[in-house]
């Protein structure tokens, strides 16, 4: 694939109900940063993968909120017990990383929570 | 928290100049600055980056202060296309608001 990859493109969810995101980041790059984006705001971190190091969580803002990467590709952000306020996109995006840490982002996914 | 400040929105008119300013004076000596643009609400796009050098591409020029503290991106001959939100980051990759750039005819 050309590029970063996110499914799904949109997601509706009761409140309450986990929901999963997925990122395909571009193949060979070592790092992988997810955002979250509410409307009308600029980009809030959320969590940072790079190789096997232990991920930056930092930014995650509850315990509802986790992520994983699965050899070193493909990324999964789970939301348990949804809320209203988790309502926004969420943007994944990767760099080769290193000495080049341009980062190429998805098209993201928009969640809507009733 | 980010360690970029920009201001929140700027407007320039079609076919000049526009110079959008960026405060990082907390930035380390092996940090490169780097600058996205937004719009609407599409991920991010790369515009351009730099660590000491004034560096030109096709899409911008950035200017970055000797003491590195502050740095200006500049789009030399602004098209409306270029209304978008634009973010400078250093290499934590924290956003801030950005500024909102609105190019007029």
């Amino acid at each position: 694939g050309a590029g970063v990859s996110q499914s799904p493109s949109n997601k509706v969810t009761e409140k309450g109900k986990d929901v999963e995101l997925r990122c395909d980041p571009i193949s060979g790059h070592t790092a992988l940063y997810w955002y979250r984006q509410s409307l009308g705001q600029g980009l809030e971190f959320l969590i940072y993968f790079q190789g096997n190091s232990a991920p930056d969580k930092s930014g995650l803002p509850s315990d509802r909120f986790s992520a994983e990467r699965t050899g070193g590709s493909v990324s999964t952000l789970t939301i348990q017990r949804t809320q209203q306020e988790d309502s926004a996109v969420y943007l994944c995006a990767s760099t080769p990383g290193y000495l080049d840490e341009k980062l190429f982002f998805g098209s993201g996914t928009q969640l809507s929570v009733l | 928290d980010a360690k970029t400040t920009q201001p929140t929105s700027m407007d320039c008119a079609e076919g000049r100049a526009a110079n959008l300013p960026c405060n990082h004076s907390t930035i380390s000596g092996n940090e490169y600055v780097y600058w996205y643009r937004q719009i609407h609400s599409q991920g991010p796009q790369y515009i351009i980056h730099g660590l000491k050098n004034n560096e030109t591409n096709e899409m911008a020029s950035l200017i970055i202060t000797e003491d590195r503290k502050s740095s200006t991106l500049i789009l030399p001959h602004a098209t409306l296309r270029d209304t978008a939100v634009y973010y400078c980051i250093v290499n934590d990759m924290r956003f801030g608001a950005g500024t909102r750039l609105t190019v007029k005819p």
